[in-house]
């Protein structure tokens, strides 16, 4: 079985443009999380997808951030535009179902901004 | 507010035990996870505890105290792929709610 899988792996872009980060979970959860991890901290919840329907953004840092999830498969995260404390490794995740089910993680896409 | 504890840095031997402390404060509580992330890799999932006492699998265990918001990641007869950070995660205690609150990571270094 195909694990979390993201797209790109690394991604180099100037200050102000924008960048679509892209996320396929494991088929069949219902569940998708993005997380990220800037340089020396801890890797920080942004938002938890059910399906196509947003049940926690409150980690979403301001409205330059846009995730989506058309279809409830796979996941966009748009960064327009980018700036240069947007630079980390975004994690995506994705677990089955309700209850405590295990979050089962992609290996990053690493932002540069400059 | 949500706070987690661990060290930043830790050392052992090849065949040894090494002992990863984690302290937790947070505003909710629904299980606790350790995680191994090798350098430019995905964490991978060790162990979930969500109620008080010890789970064991093969070199791995995990201990956890709800009451004193502690728990221990035990990793025993060490190998050099065992070299890696280790990061503990608390999930929110909130119904519907399933987010991960994580530590900075102990990135452990095992030594021959």
């Amino acid at each position: 079985e195909a694990g979390v899988t993201q797209f790109p792996s690394h991604s180099v872009i100037e200050k102000g443009q924008t960048v679509t980060l892209r996320c396929d979970p494991i088929s069949g959860h219902d569940n998708l999380y993005w997380y990220r991890r800037v340089m020396g901290k801890e890797i920080k919840f942004l938002l938890h997808f059910v399906k196509e329907s947003k049940q926690d953004e409150s980690g979403m840092p301001n409205n330059r951030f846009l995730a989506e999830r058309t279809g409830g498969t796979y996941s966009t995260l748009k960064v327009q535009p980018a700036e240069l404390e947007d630079s980390g490794v975004y994690f995506c995740a994705s677990s089955q179902g309700q209850g405590r089910d295990t979050q089962y993680f992609g290996p990053g896409t690493r932002l540069t901004v400059l | 507010g949500q706070n987690i504890d661990q060290p930043t840095e830790m050392t052992a031997t090849e065949g040894a035990i090494v002992q990863i402390n984690c302290t937790y404060q947070t505003s909710g509580f629904n299980g606790l996870f350790w995680y191994q992330q090798h350098a430019g890799e995905a964490p991978t999932f060790l162990s979930y505890n969500v109620l008080d006492g010890l789970e064991e699998k093969g070199r791995f265990s995990s201990f956890l105290s709800r009451s004193k918001g502690y728990s221990y990641l035990l990793l025993k007869e060490l190998q050099m792929k065992d070299s890696a950070s280790y990061l503990c995660a608390v999930r929110d205690g909130r119904t519907g709610f399933q987010k991960l609150v994580f530590g900075t990571g102990t990135r452990l270094l095992v030594s021959p």
